[in-house]
């Protein structure tokens, strides 16, 4: 079980560029959500998905699509990236939540460090 | 507890101290907490959790508090390890639906020396 795995790890982009980061669970999760995470600050949710095909904005949306062809994984593209995009992105896949009160434990992968210059 | 802006709250221990990392929360209608360590260059790994019908939960050296009347979560970690040096996170479930969706708190440093 590789768990929740993301490519690449590193990355420099120039201002306008494009790019997609990738996220891979092997777990069967419904759930996937995208952060990022600046210094000092924690994580904050970009957008999440709760199955194959649907996708929904969190709070900070602006600037970035994302797309869950599959179950398995959850790409997010940068269409015309900004410095203000520089950041660590992560990827976590959480199972759908039964009633009654399971965990909301979200599984995270190893983070991709973007610059933007 | 958690402050704002770039400056993240610091605790420096010494090995085998007990340690309490503190936050707080805003919404009293969260129903569920959690904490997470995030190691240097590494993604948040799973603690321990709490629902807000309960007022402590123990797991392997790690205990969670939760005082619902002043808003306030604790994590406690008993004889403190080197390997326990990283950035801790309180998260909360306060959104309806929820969608398993978590706000995350600021983090504090905790830096154990030997």
């Amino acid at each position: 079980n590789a768990g929740v795995t993301q490519t690449p790890k590193f990355r420099v982009l120039k201002t306008g560029q494009s790019m997609t980061l990738l996220c891979a669970q092997d777990m069967n999760h419904e759930y996937m959500y995208w952060y990022r995470q600046d210094p000092g600050m924690g994580l904050r949710l970009i957008h999440y998905s709760v199955g194959e095909g649907t996708t929904a904005k969190g709070e900070v949306p602006d600037g970035y699509n994302v797309s869950r062809l599959k179950k398995q994984n959850f790409l997010l593209g940068l269409e015309s990236a900004a410095p203000s995009q520089t950041s660590v992105y992560f990827c976590a896949s959480s199972p759908k939540r039964s009633s009654g009160g399971s965990s909301y434990e979200q599984y995270f992968g190893p983070g991709t460090r973007l610059t933007v210059t | 507890g958690e402050s704002v802006g770039l400056h993240l709250p610091t605790l420096s221990v010494q090995e085998g101290d007990n340690s309490i990392i503190n936050c707080a929360y805003s919404n009293s209608a969260s129903d569920y907490f959690i904490w997470y360590k995030q190691e240097s260059g590494k993604g948040p790994q799973f603690i321990i959790d709490i629902r807000s019908n309960m007022d402590k939960r123990q797991g392997q050296r790690v205990t969670v508090l939760l005082n619902k009347t002043v808003k306030h979560l604790s994590l406690q970690i008993a004889a403190t390890q080197p390997g326990d040096s990283a950035v801790y996170f309180c998260a909360e479930n306060n959104r309806r639906p929820s969608y398993g969706k978590l706000t995350f708190g600021q983090g504090t440093i905790l830096t154990v020396h030997p």
